[in-house]
């Protein structure tokens, strides 16, 4: 499985944009990006996920380098709620019913402070 | 719609004893895995079961073990416990695509004394 790199920690003041780097050199072509979040005390929950293109929903950005290496997750305006780990990891798309479709390998992600 | 359920939510043991984790997954899907996470390894990768059967396993003794019934809830059973299973057991479900959204559980927090 790919590897993906982030840094330990980041502190962000709250309603102002954070930028969640990722680096992942050795990524395949037909690897997805994926980022999921944990709150404390919580299960990871999903946030965004995409192949080439940067990608928008209700909850973040993410902008793919033109190279694919490296991802920036977007959190536009931080708030206290957004305080979590973050991971970035790399999925295969496996043929459906292949066998690889439920395994996510964690990294230690990023810790993300809001200071109010 | 229900998202993931995990029982019981807190567990305490003892060494050597065996203990069994329970997980009914979200309506529909058919894609249950199990994760340890424990504040020096993070979060690792157990097994997935899908229509009842283990189709992908980490790298865990045999201690570790689960089942899928036939309504995708899925059990995970660790014997001979031992003081370093002591760990938040997660659950997660899927539909049966590599890049579908895998929702997770609260966890069970398994306690070894």
């Amino acid at each position: 499985d790919a590897k993906t790199t982030q840094p330990n920690s980041m502190e962000s003041n709250e309603e102002e944009p954070v930028h969640l780097p990722c680096n992942h050199s050795t990524i395949s072509g037909t690897d997805y990006i994926h980022w999921y979040r944990q709150l404390p005390s919580q299960g990871p929950e999903y946030v965004i996920h995409g192949l080439t293109s940067n990608v928008n929903n209700r909850m973040a950005s993410l902008a793919i380098a033109e190279d694919r290496k490296s991802s920036t997750l977007i959190l536009h305006r931080a708030t206290l709620r957004d305080a979590a780990v973050y991971y970035c990891i790399l999925r295969s798309p496996g043929v459906i019913g292949s066998g690889n479709t439920g395994k996510l390998i964690f990294g230690q992600g990023t810790t993300l402070q809001v200071k109010p | 719609k229900a998202g993931v359920t995990q029982t019981p939510r807190y567990l305490i043991k003892t060494r050597g004893q065996q203990v069994t984790l329970s997980c009914s997954p979200i309506s529909g899907h058919r894609s249950v895995s199990w994760y340890q996470q424990t504040p020096g390894q993070g979060l690792q990768f157990l097994f997935e079961y899908f229509s009842e059967t283990q189709r992908n396993k980490g790298n865990f003794p045999g201690r570790f073990s689960g089942r899928q019934f036939s309504n995708s809830r899925s059990e995970m059973n660790v014997s001979t416990l031992e003081l370093g299973d002591s760990a938040l057991y997660l659950c997660a479900s899927g539909k049966d695509s590599s890049t579908d959204t895998q929702y997770f559980g609260p966890g069970t927090r398994l306690t070894v004394l």
